[in-house]
């Protein structure tokens, strides 16, 4: 099946630095990857939607300027969370569609996350 | 505008028993597609089942099943012969129908269960 991975699984960086996490397609393309933030025992919010050769779009309430979407390849989009703050700390996912098999429908394929503390 | 609507915070069943979580939508599209994930203490997101809005019958995939009622807006699972290994964090989704696959996800607030032994 597809596989979307996500680099660093966790990281823990100081007030003010800034820290970019990858989210790899590992067999398939995507156009467009999603990224989303969850808190503990919430659900996901999406934050923004990659898109491949093109700008980022974000989601209403989302600061593009500190967290820039870059999405270099069919394979690749990286999200870079800058002058990181405490608040800043929480679980990023991101995810990629895949036409489902013998079906019409896209369903995303979900990377295992990012741990972010920002101490 | 979609909106995913899951009423149930937390429930908890017997292992062995069956368990139905609910979930309702509203939207005005006619072609959508409707999922459950799970998401274990991992928090890794498994798709557990997928409905697309113009097949009537209602998915089923092993211990799996959905009811779902397209006038209604309601697509609830069913797990039946619960296994400790469905305790996690059920996600209900909509995506509407798309040629592509830049069409985001909507998701539901979600519903903890919790298998007891």
């Amino acid at each position: 099946g597809a596989v979307v991975s996500q680099h660093p699984s966790w990281v823990i960086c100081k007030s003010g630095t800034s820290v970019k996490i990858e989210c790899r397609s590992l067999d398939f393309q995507a156009t467009t990857m999603f990224w989303y933030r969850q808190f503990p025992k919430k659900s996901l919010m999406l934050m923004a939607t990659s898109n491949e050769g093109s700008k980022a779009t974000y989601e209403q309430g989302v600061e593009k300027d500190k967290f820039l979407i870059n999405h270099a390849s069919l394979t690749l989009s990286t999200l870079t969370v800058t002058s990181a703050h405490p608040e800043d700390s929480s679980f990023y996912i991101c995810s990629a569609p895949l036409r489902a098999a013998g079906g019409r429908a896209y369903e995303q394929y979900f990377g295992p996350g990012t741990r972010l503390t920002v101490t | 505008a979609q909106t995913v609507t899951q009423s149930q915070p937390e429930m908890s069943v017997q292992e062995a028993e069956t368990v139905t979580l609910s979930c309702t939508y509203d939207t005005s599209e006619n072609n959508y597609y409707l999922f459950w994930y799970k998401q274990p203490p991992s928090r890794q997101m498994i798709l557990v089942i997928r409905q697309e809005a113009y097949k009537q019958q209602n998915a089923t995939e092993n211990r799996f099943s959905v009811n779902f009622q397209k006038a209604a807006k309601s697509f609830s699972l069913k797990i039946s012969d619960s296994q400790l290994g469905d305790t996690a964090m059920y996600f209900c989704a909509f995506m509407k129908h798309a040629t592509s696959g830049t069409y985001k996800y909507i998701f539901g607030t979600g519903t903890r269960l919790k298998v007891l032994a």
